[in-house]
């Protein structure tokens, strides 16, 4: 089956402006999760989406923001974009929330957001 | 304070030889870990956790409470094992998928 997508897969911007990135999770997924991976701090956990509510969100400014809908796609959005929020976005779903059977985190090849 | 530490950035062995990528944790809960891995311009994916007690593709990792470790390792590196290496956790249970992640470490296996 098809893994999980992220789209776009490349992305330039300026300060200031916004940016929408979206996730498809695997067919079946309910649980969307998303990071920011940088040079300098790694993987880092943005929020996580279950059945179209956020269950859990990192330690990010309001400026990050995501949303999943009734089929279980998601997107973040960055507002007033900084040069700091470049970055490599990474999308990971998996079946459910807990039990170890089926948490399992499946990831996307990631946005590539360079900010200008 | 929950963290993971890889303390090498790059690990650097020949074919043939051992190798252990080492993977501390500082946790208050009931931790699950794992190790994840990047190949070059592939996504990152799972490679093991600590539940299922799996060897994948000669690799191994045992939970030590006491130390609070997770190290991975394989006896005889190939080449095709470079890649990066993440070490992870997650509430064992919790209601959330988070992950916590290591900074990683680059495995680079020379022939």
């Amino acid at each position: 089956k098809a893994g999980v997508t992220q789209t776009p897969r490349y992305l330039i911007k300026t300060r200031g402006q916004q940016v929408t990135l979206s996730c498809s999770p695997i067919s079946g997924h309910r649980s969307v999760s998303w990071y920011q991976q940088t040079p300098g701090q790694g993987l880092q956990f943005l929020f996580e989406y279950f059945s179209e509510t956020q269950r859990n969100k990192g330690n990010f400014p309001g400026r990050f923001s995501g949303r999943q809908f009734s089929n279980s796609r998601s997107e973040m959005n960055v507002s007033t974009l900084e040069l700091g929020d470049s970055a490599l976005y990474l999308c990971a779903s998996s079946l459910a929330l807990t039990t170890p059977l089926n948490n399992e985190q499946f990831f996307g090849p990631g946005t590539r957001l360079t900010v200008l | 304070a929950q963290r993971v530490t890889q303390p090498e950035k790059l690990l650097s062995v020949f074919k043939g030889a051992p190798v252990e990528l080492k993977c501390n944790y500082s946790y208050s809960g009931s931790p699950e870990l794992f190790w994840y891995v990047q190949y070059s311009r592939q996504r990152l994916q799972l490679l093991l956790r600590h539940i299922s007690r799996e060897s994948i593709k000669g690799f191994t990792a045992d939970l030590n409470k006491g130390e609070t470790s997770f190290h991975l390792k394989k006896p005889f590196a190939q080449e095709e094992d470079s890649a990066m290496y993440y070490c992870a956790l997650e509430n064992y249970g919790g209601a959330t998928n988070k992950l916590i992640f290591g900074t990683g470490t680059l495995l680079a296996v020379q022939p």
